[in-house]
């Protein structure tokens, strides 16, 4: 069945270090990809999202490419900050069953990032 | 503002005692959905709902249940709550299925 899965954290990081999180996935089909933030106390928020091989999504600094030969689809930034300190999930839709609209999730990166 | 609601925030039950976690959203979107959250598993569908009135399991649909009569709302009900259901619970919601979903604050529940 179709999976993802994200290097495991925590991730700790200092003020303006670059910033890379794995995520992989298994996927029947052509699914689109994202990447949602968690900050402490909230709830789940997209940060970007790829629907197609070679799409860059970037938002807020953040950029993941959708590399369909390694299927893979990483966070990347180049410069962190203490706000960014959250947990990180890399997800992808379903698209072996479309119609559920399901959300596979990744278990999660915690990023910790310290002045 | 465009949200995904959910009430309460937090809740300490007890073991069988029925309770109901409440789902709303503004955006008059047809899709909606439940997840649970727990550590190393990431989130995984409890039940979705494509319409009013249409509702299907998810993944982990025992001990749960849902109903849609109107379009904002989306209710998670456990009859009779068990500690395994202890839980972090995230209602979503989309305009369709394919669409990006929105995620309302999440329901820390634990049962005893």
């Amino acid at each position: 069945g179709n999976s993802v899965t994200q290097m495991e954290g925590p991730v700790t990081l200092s003020e303006e270090a670059f910033l890379t999180i794995n995520c992989t996935y298994t996927a029947t089909g052509y699914p689109s990809l994202f990447w949602y933030v968690q900050y402490p106390g909230e709830g789940l928020q997209l940060l970007l999202k790829a629907t197609k091989a070679d799409d860059k999504g970037s938002n807020k600094g953040f950029e993941a490419t959708y590399r369909k030969e390694t299927t893979s689809f990483h966070l990347e930034k180049g410069s962190v900050q203490v706000s960014d300190s959250a947990v990180y999930f890399c997800a992808l839709s379903d698209l072996s069953s479309s119609n559920t609209g399901k959300l596979i999730f990744g278990q999660g990166t915690t990023l910790q990032v310290k002045p | 503002e465009a949200q995904v609601t959910q009430n309460p925030r937090y809740l300490i039950t007890v073991t069988g005692k029925k309770l109901t976690v409440t789902c709303s959203q503004n955006m008059n979107h047809e899709y909606m959905s439940w997840y649970r959250q727990d550590p190393g598993l990431g989130l995984r569908q409890i039940y979705y709902s494509m319409n009013v009135e249409v509702t299907d399991k998810g993944d982990v649909p025992e001990g749960y249940k849902v109903s849609r009569k109107e379009k904002r709302n989306f209710p998670l009900i456990l009859e009779s709550p068990s500690p395994n259901q202890t839980s972090l619970y995230f209602c979503a919601s989309s305009y369709k299925s394919y669409n990006e979903q929105f995620f309302g604050p999440g329901t820390r529940l634990t049962v005893l």
